[in-house]
């Protein structure tokens, strides 16, 4: 079956410097990834999409990066905040038309 | 502009009793709608999935049940529930299109005692 693994659970950086987090899949070859945050409480936010055609994907401070090779998206954060502190999911479909699904999700705390 | 409403935002619920939890969106069509749950640890797992008017998908045999009665309208329920029915119940929209991203609402803290 489909598995997506987000290798840290907890990443804790010093203000300033740039974040990556890891996904990884197995066992499929999805056509996008995306990215979105949660933070405490509330629902997870949509941050960005990458197509499987897209080597790399920015928008404001964020990029993010697709290796369908490796299976494998890094997602980066540069000139990290305090307000960036939150939880990222990356998710994808297991196959066209169906829903999609996540991975547990990398919580990221930004120290000033 | 689209806006997803999802209510109570807290309940706590004895094991055994029944639960209704709705959504709605305002602002669009026809859109998808799903339920997802985040359990302590466990991430967020979808549950059902809807395309249309009394069209549910359901991703995980349990003690729940979806309804879409109307367009913009998706209701989650259980007969009795179980303490492991306790988590975070989060409801989403998205347009039809297959790579459009979900937009949730705040989600329901449900805990069963």
């Amino acid at each position: 079956s489909q598995k997506i693994e987000q290798n840290s659970e907890a990443l804790n950086i010093q203000e300033g410097k740039t974040a990556t987090l890891t996904c990884n899949y197995t066992n499929y070859s999805p056509a996008y990834l995306q990215w979105y945050r949660q933070d405490p409480g509330r629902g997870p936010v949509f941050l960005l999409l990458i197509r499987e055609n897209e080597k790399e994907k920015r928008k404001e401070r964020l990029k993010v990066t697709f290796d369908t090779t490796l299976k494998q998206s890094l997602f980066h954060i540069t000139a990290s905040q305090p307000a960036d502190s939150a939880t990222y999911l990356c998710a994808l479909c297991q196959q066209a038309g169906t829903a999609l699904i996540f991975g547990k999700g990398t919580t990221l705390s930004v120290s000033s | 502009s689209q806006t997803i409403h999802q209510w109570p935002a807290t309940l706590v619920q004895p094991v055994g009793s029944p639960l209704s939890l709705e959504c709605t969106v305002e602002g669009t069509s026809n859109p998808n709608l799903y339920w997802y749950r985040q359990a302590a640890g466990r991430g967020l797992q979808l549950l059902f999935y809807s395309v249309g008017i009394g069209q549910i998908s359901s991703e995980v045999p349990q003690n729940l049940s979806a309804s879409r009665p109307q367009d913009r309208q998706f209701i989650l329920s259980s007969k009795k529930l179980l303490l492991s029915d306790s988590g975070f119940y989060l409801c989403a929209w998205s347009i039809i299109t297959e790579n459009s991203p979900l937009h949730f609402g705040n989600g329901t803290r449900l805990t069963v005692t």
